[in-house]
């Protein structure tokens, strides 16, 4: 079945380390996302990639750092510079169908930094 | 800068009734596109409804339809026939024209009682 799939679900990292989030697609889309959810404050953008190999910083971008070498594969890395790396993470990709342009959501990975 | 606005933290239904959920938007630009996004307790983010601003037609998806209000810069979504698998939070969401970037509203968590 075509989706998109982030793994792992649930991640506990310590702090000063790094730790990558993965976020594969299979749905041939161009575009992908990275969103930051914390409680009350909905859905924040920290990254997005247009097509392969080109990536733009959204409005919390700082602290994290991404690569988008393959089409499927867009991983998140969260650097030990982030402040408060604790929160929910989505990941997204988009096409542009007949309905216009739309985005399909992952299932989300639980950061806890301890 | 675009904002987008959910005044409502919380709102609950009766089952089989009908509920509006606000969301009000700023934005100088006039050609963009609205969304509405539900996310139930999996957390798995799903598209509800859109609508393109050049648009007058309200759009609607079955239970689901939107009052459009684009001088009032007001979009706000009506669940009619109120079922327990509606309960969950919904997200209202704005993308310029020509973008990716997506700027999404804080949600609004909506109880279904039966």
């Amino acid at each position: 079945d075509g989706g998109i799939t982030q793994s792992p679900k649930y991640l506990f990292r310590k702090e000063g380390q790094n730790v990558t989030l993965s976020c594969e697609q299979n749905l041939n889309h161009d575009a992908m996302y990275w969103y930051r959810q914390d409680p009350g404050q909905g859905l924040r953008l920290i990254y997005y990639s247009q097509i392969v190999n080109d990536f733009q910083k959204g409005d919390i971008a700082e602290g994290y750092s991404v690569s988008r070498e393959k089409k499927e594969s867009f991983p998140l890395t969260v650097t030990s510079a982030q402040k408060n790396p604790t929160a929910f993470y989505l990941c997204a990709s988009e096409t542009q169908g007949v309905r216009g342009n739309e985005q399909f959501f992952g299932p989300g990975t639980r950061l806890t930094v301890l | 800068a675009q904002t987008v606005t959910q005044s409502q933290p919380e709102m609950s239904v009766q089952e089989a009734e009908t509920v509006t959920l606000s969301c009000t938007y700023d934005t100088s630009e006039s050609d963009y596109y609205l969304f509405w996004y539900k996310q139930p307790p999996s957390r798995q983010m799903i598209l509800v409804i859109r609508q393109e601003a050049y648009k007058q037609q309200n759009a609607t998806e079955n239970r689901f339809s939107v009052n459009f209000q684009k001088a009032a810069k007001s979009f706000s979504l009506k669940i009619s026939d109120s079922q327990l698998g509606d309960a969950a939070m919904y997200f209202c969401a704005y993308r310029r024209s020509g973008t990716y970037k997506y700027i999404f509203g804080t949600g609004t968590r909506l109880k279904v009682l039966a």
